[in-house]
């Protein structure tokens, strides 16, 4: 368990308007994800960071970005929301020496 | 190309039940990570097991046994004597390199009482 926090939980957005979820850790992962998660599609990977400043896509990363100023936050942002963008979001972290990721909690969007 | 295919989408079984959750994956790499995370109700998941491409023991974990068989790229998830808090959507993971994770799409588990 590696203490992950994501505000905020639930949000309900309209079509075109910013948003941005915040994950936050307490362990001093180096490593830390951002996936969605949809009916039949299991989770798949948005971006990711492997330090401060440094991140990459994933699977599905047109229509969002991430930044990573300190250790401890990795932001998600979604510049003009999306109908298709409704979903669950979970971020996780992982030790730079294991191979495990931890999830938190959760953020539930819907953007009508 | 890389994937994890859950075929069971749903499976219901009666308390006391063994089941069986299958997990079948593609990958051309020779060094990889398989992992189970169990996700219930209250919607967080929880990371149950990890197994690397080298080691094909099975693992026996109270009522939980994995049986994994790179002869036929499964990794299959066994519940002995199920109970009802066994009751969640179960995910099988590839892990290929370290920041590329691909998920199956899910099996929910009802174990009713």
């Amino acid at each position: 368990d590696a203490g992950i926090t994501q505000s905020p939980r639930h949000k309900v957005t309209e079509t075109g308007t910013p948003v941005t979820l915040r994950c936050h850790q307490t362990e001093n992962h180096r490593y830390m994800y951002w996936y969605r998660q949809d009916p039949g599609h299991g989770l798949r990977l948005i971006h990711y960071s492997y330090g401060v400043k440094d991140t990459d896509k994933g699977e599905v990363s047109d229509g969002y970005s991430v930044s990573r100023s300190k250790t401890e936050d990795f932001l998600l942002t979604l510049e003009s929301a999306t109908s298709s963008q409704t979903s669950v979001y979970f971020c996780a972290t992982r030790l730079a020496e294991t191979d495990t990721q931890y999830f938190g909690p959760g953020t539930r969007l819907t953007v009508l | 190309a890389q994937k994890v295919t859950q075929a069971q989408t749903e499976i219901s079984v009666v308390e006391k039940e063994d089941v069986t959750l299958d997990c079948v994956y593609e990958t051309r790499d020779t060094t990889y990570y398989l992992f189970w995370y169990k996700q219930p109700p209250s919607g967080e998941l929880v990371f149950l097991i990890r197994r690397n491409s080298f080691d094909e023991q099975n693992e026996i974990s109270g009522r939980y046994s994995w049986n994994f068989q790179k002869s036929t790229s499964s990794f299959n998830f066994t519940i002995t004597a199920s109970q009802v808090v066994d009751s969640a959507v179960y995910f099988c993971a590839l892990l290929m390199t370290y920041n590329d994770m691909r998920f199956g799409a899910g099996t929910r588990l009802t174990v009713k009482p």
